[in-house]
Formats: C-alpha cells, sequence, structure tokens
C-alpha cells in the first residue's frame, strides 16, 4: 500500500510568490494534518482536516491556509511568502478525528523562498 | 500554553540501552508519542503512551507518568542506524505538539 504522498518533493520560490503544496493520504484514512519544520526543530502544528472541515488550526497567519478534497486528499496554500516560510512541510493522515495517535507522516515538501 | 523539553543530544555505543528524557507541559493531555526522524525525511512512529493505551514498536518502548509529566523512550540493542533525531510529542487535543527533537548518535 501507497503511504502518505506530497508533491512537490522540493521548490524554490521568490519573496511574496503564492505556493500550493498537495498531500495524499493513506487509503482508508480521513483526516489530514499539516506540519511546517523548520530546521533543528520539531514539526509545528499549521492545520487538521477531517471530513473536508477544518478540525484545528495552529498559530500561524492568514497567509496559510489548506483544504481538504471528496477523496481526503488536501492541498496547504501560502500566500504572500516570506523568507522565514522556508520550511520542510509534512503531512500526516490518520484514520479518523480527533485521535491523539495513529499519524503517517509523508516525507515531506522541502520550500526554499529567496 | 505548551512546552516541552528533551534532551539536545544523546550519545551511545552500538548494543547499548539508551534512554531519551521528555518533560511537558500542556493545557489538556491525551497522550505522549514519539517519532524518529532521519536527516530531514518523514518523521516515523516509534511509541505512543496515553489515556487510551500503549503502542510500542519494535526495540522501542516507552515509559509515561502523568502526575510528573514525564515520560521517557528506551531504545534497546543499539544499532547504527539508530543515529536520527527524537521527537516527543504531547496531544492535547487534536494536534501533535513536538519537541525540538533529541540529536542520538550511536557508534561502533
Amino acid at each position: 500500500d501507497a503511504g502518505v504522498t506530497q508533491s512537490p518533493t522540493h521548490l524554490i520560490k521568490t519573496r511574496g510568490q503564492q505556493v500550493t503544496l498537495r498531500c495524499s493520504p493513506i487509503s482508508g484514512h480521513k483526516s489530514v494534518s499539516w506540519y511546517q519544520q523548520v530546521l533543528g526543530q520539531g514539526p509545528q502544528f499549521i492545520f487538521q482536516y477531517y471530513e473536508k472541515e477544518e478540525r484545528g488550526r495552529g498559530n500561524f497567519p492568514d497567509r496559510f491556509s489548506a483544504r481538504q478534497f471528496p477523496n481526503y486528499s488536501s492541498e496547504l496554500n501560502v500566500n504572500a511568502l516570506l523568507l522565514g516560510d522556508s520550511a520542510l512541510y509534512l503531512c500526516a493522515s490518520s484514520h479518523w478525528d480527533g485521535a491523539p495517535h495513529g499519524y503517517t507522516f509523508g516525507s515531506g515538501t522541502r520550500l526554499t523562498v529567496v | 500554553g505548551q512546552s516541552l523539553e528533551q534532551p539536545s543530544e544523546v550519545t551511545a555505543v552500538e548494543g547499548a540501552i539508551v534512554q531519551i528524557n521528555c518533560t511537558y507541559q500542556t493545557s489538556g493531555f491525551y497522550g505522549l508519542s514519539w517519532y524518529q526522524q532521519h536527516d530531514g525525511g518523514a518523521p516515523t512512529f516509534l511509541s505512543y503512551n496515553g489515556l487510551d493505551g500503549l503502542e510500542e514498536t519494535g526495540r522501542f518502548s516507552s515509559f509515561l507518568s502523568r502526575s510528573d509529566s514525564y515520560g521517557y523512550l528506551l531504545l534497546q540493542e543499539l544499532q547504527m542506524k539508530d543515529s536520527a533525531s527524537y521527537f516527543c510529542a504531547v496531544s492535547p487535543g487534536t494536534a501533535l505538539i513536538f519537541g525540538k527533537g533529541t540529536t542520538l548518535s550511536v557508534s561502533s
């Protein structure tokens, strides 16, 4: 079975641009969460979606938005990119909403803002 | 708010047993999880200890003291491939709140 897949794996953007990151969860998983990991730090929670509804949001500005599609895949959008947005963006999927465990992470998208 | 403290680095030799500690402060608590991450790749689940049970994988086990807001990960029969970053994470709700990570270096 395929794991959590994220695309693209790497990308470089210029300050002020917009970016869309994509995530496909494990088959049967209905919950998708997004995390940002800056070099040398632990992942930081951005969003959680379950059954296409936002279930949680971390302490990130409104430039960050996300959505989940009927097939449970998800997109993370970041507008007006800043240098500080450079990070590894991780997607995690799980079976159900609210479960504090059972997460499977993808390998992430490495975003560099120049 | 939430905060987690874990050592920044731990060193050990092959075949040894190593313990990585984690203390946490959180406004709500469902469980403490542990993840392994190699060179910025995908974090992989190692162990969960919480209100709804215990999960452990392979050579990895964990301990939790809710009264002391403390837990640790125990790695047995260390191998070179265990050299990686290890993160503890608490679940006050739907999200995982991660610590800054412990870099484990295993030498022969």
